[in-house]
């Protein structure tokens, strides 16, 4: 398996553009995270998803955060109007729960830079 | 409310041995996991640990006392390529993580 894919891997926009960023879970993962991590703030947990049904979005900042995830195989994060603070590298990670097991797979992250 | 502690920064030596300590306080519990991460790169899972007791996985073991919300990682016969981020997580009731800050080990030769 390919691992979590996630796309661009590098962006850089002006404050007030909107960006969106992609993700590819780990095909037959039912739980799909969003993360973002900063220095200042560690790694924190967004939103994440259980068979493609969003479950707790209690960590999307505010209003100009949102996330989909339309199918299995695919989720977008979407940031509209980009702020400077939203600048971090954003992780999708993938799991698949079993009793055993609820090991998260993450993806490389998309640096986001916002000036 | 629910929190995880763990150092900021380690430094040791090649060759020796550290042990990076977390603790935790969640609402209920189902495991605690070590992740390893690489400066500019993403997490990558070491360790769960349900029961109380010691994992041991080559050069790494993780142990966890669940009666004192406790667990650490312990990294034998250090390399230079275990410098990074150590990564304490636990699982809530809901089987969320809560992730600690990270630990910076530092390996000097």
């Amino acid at each position: 398996d390919a691992g979590v894919i996630q796309s661009p891997r590098h962006e850089v926009t002006e404050m007030g553009q909107e960006v969106t960023l992609r993700c590819k879970p780990i095909s037959g993962h039912d739980y799909l995270f969003w993360y973002r991590q900063t220095m200042m703030r560690g790694l924190e947990l967004l939103i994440y998803f259980n068979n493609n049904v969003p479950i707790d979005d209690s960590g999307m900042p505010e209003d100009r955060f949102s996330a989909k995830m339309p199918n299995a195989s695919f989720s977008t994060l979407k940031i509209q109007p980009s702020e400077p603070r939203d600048s971090a590298v954003y992780f999708c990670a993938s799991s698949l729960a079993t009793r055993q097991a609820y090991e998260q797979y993450f993806g490389p992250g998309t640096r986001l830079t916002v000036t | 409310g629910q929190n995880i502690d763990q150092p900021t920064e380690m430094t040791a030596t090649e060759g020796a041995i550290v042990q990076i300590n977390c603790t935790y306080q969640t609402s209920g519990f189902n495991g605690l996991f070590w992740y390893q991460q690489h400066a500019g790169e993403a997490p990558t899972f070491l360790s769960y640990n349900v029961l109380d007791g010691l994992e041991e996985k080559g050069r790494f073991s993780s142990f966890l006392s669940r009666s004192k919300g406790y667990s650490y990682l312990l990294l034998k016969e250090l390399q230079m390529k275990d410098s990074a981020s150590y990564l304490c997580a636990a699982m809530d009731s809901n089987y969320q993580l809560i992730w600690g800050a990270g630990t910076k080990l530092i390996i000097k030769p």
